[in-house]
Parts: C-alpha cells; sequence; structure tokens
C-alpha cells in the first residue's frame, strides 16, 4: 500500500461547480496534512493544513479530515479556470516535531470554462 | 517579505560530475527540507537540517548531502551523478522545528546526460 495515494485524474470540473479532490494516507499515526498546488513547470504552493478532525474552510478552500478512516479532502467551491493545477496531498507522519514530508502523486484537476 | 530562493535555476551535468545547489529559506525561518520531484515518482523527501545540523533524511543513498550555514542557508551536494538523478531538485522551509508547514522555492532543474 502506498503512504499517501491520490487519483491521478484528470479530473474535470466545469467552471463555477465543487471540485473534490481526496487523498488517503497509511500511517495510522499521522498529525499533519496539507494541500498544495502545483501549476506545470512551477513548485508546490501550500494551500491548505488541517490538523484535527473536521473541516478547515478558507476562502473558496475547505480541507477535511478523519483520522479514523485516514481520509483527507480538499474542496473548492466555485472552481474558476485559474485553479486548473496538480494538487498534492502531503502527510507528516508520527513522531514529534518537524520533519519531511510524505507526499501523494497529485490529482490533476481541470477546470472547464 | 522575500520566499524561499535557490540557485542556479538551471544545471546540465554529465554522468559521474558532482553538483552543489543551493538554497536561501524565508528570513527568520531556521529548517530547511530538500526534496526531489523526479517525473512520475513524485516529491521525494531528501533531507532536512535544522539549526546547522542534519535532523533526517529520506530513502537516498550517501552521495546526496548537503549542510545548513550559520545563516539558516543551505547546499545540496550531489555526487557521482546518475542519469536518474534528472529531476526538479526543491527546497523548503518552516519557521522552526516545531512547525509543520513548508514554503517552496522555485527549485533548481538539473540534468544529467
Amino acid at each position: 500500500q502506498k503512504e499517501v495515494e491520490q487519483n491521478s485524474g484528470p479530473l474535470s470540473v466545469p467552471e463555477g461547480a465543487i471540485a473534490s479532490l481526496n487523498c488517503t494516507y497509511s500511517d495510522r499515526g499521522s498529525q499533519s496534512f496539507f494541500w498544495y498546488r502545483q501549476y506545470s513547470g512551477k513548485s508546490p504552493e501550500l494551500i491548505m493544513s488541517i490538523y484535527s478532525n473536521g473541516d478547515k474552510e478558507d476562502g473558496r478552500f475547505t480541507a477535511q479530515l478523519n483520522k479514523a478512516s485516514q481520509y483527507v479532502s480538499l474542496l473548492i467551491r466555485d472552481s474558476q479556470p485559474s485553479d486548473s493545477a496538480t494538487y498534492l496531498c502531503a502527510v507528516k507522519k508520527s513522531g514529534g516535531g518537524a520533519d519531511g514530508l510524505t507526499f501523494g502523486k497529485g490529482t490533476h484537476l481541470i477546470i472547464q470554462p | 517579505e522575500a520566499g524561499v530562493t535557490q540557485s542556479p535555476t538551471h544545471l546540465i551535468k554529465t554522468r559521474g560530475q558532482q553538483v552543489t545547489l543551493r538554497c536561501s529559506p524565508i528570513s527568520g525561518h531556521t529548517s530547511v527540507y530538500w526534496y526531489q520531484q523526479a517525473l512520475g515518482l513524485g516529491l521525494q523527501f531528501l533531507l532536512w537540517y535544522d539549526e546547522g545540523e542534519e535532523r533526517n533524511r529520506g530513502n537516498f543513498p550517501p552521495r546526496f548531502s548537503g549542510r545548513q550555514f550559520p545563516n539558516y542557508s543551505s547546499e545540496l551536494n550531489v555526487n557521482a551523478l546518475e542519469l536518474e538523478d534528472s529531476a526538479l531538485y526543491l527546497c523548503a522551509s518552516s519557521l522552526y522545528r516545531g512547525t509543520d508547514e513548508q514554503y517552496f522555492g522555485p527549485g533548481t532543474r538539473l540534468t544529467v546526460t
């Protein structure tokens, strides 16, 4: 089983709709969860972090975490063509303090005008 | 506030050569992380430096090494380059050891021929 799994896509969503991106992870002790957006040829940009079960909202973005199901999701409301990118799910595995993150391979999101 | 900076932007090396990549973290950030993003493999954690010391390394051979300077900038050295080392090398920084949010620089694209 891969440590962090994402559907590679492409996920095609009409402009103005809600895009739903999903991620599962294998380390039950994982503590910190992140969503990065990466445009083609660019570096990843941190868009959301979530540390406890439930929802966290920031503008058009909502991150959802369910540690019992080992599942993280990202919802993008009112999707715009500029949201077209690869979305990377990242997890910091169990253990105190900072450390390197484990990334999924990303979901390619296409917002259709 | 300036972000993470990396140099050079692009690099072409021959198999067997050695290369040094450089990274300056966001002002005030003390932790520096190095990642490799190779085609088809996703983002993989290489090394983590904090307060001048190597704190952890990913599953990479010893020919990948580095250091962190008193001003928190960092170098990544790769010896005996192999064709499969061709990748985007990304540096990220975080505020201090106890925080998990990492911010990436633009990366160095290394091509090994």
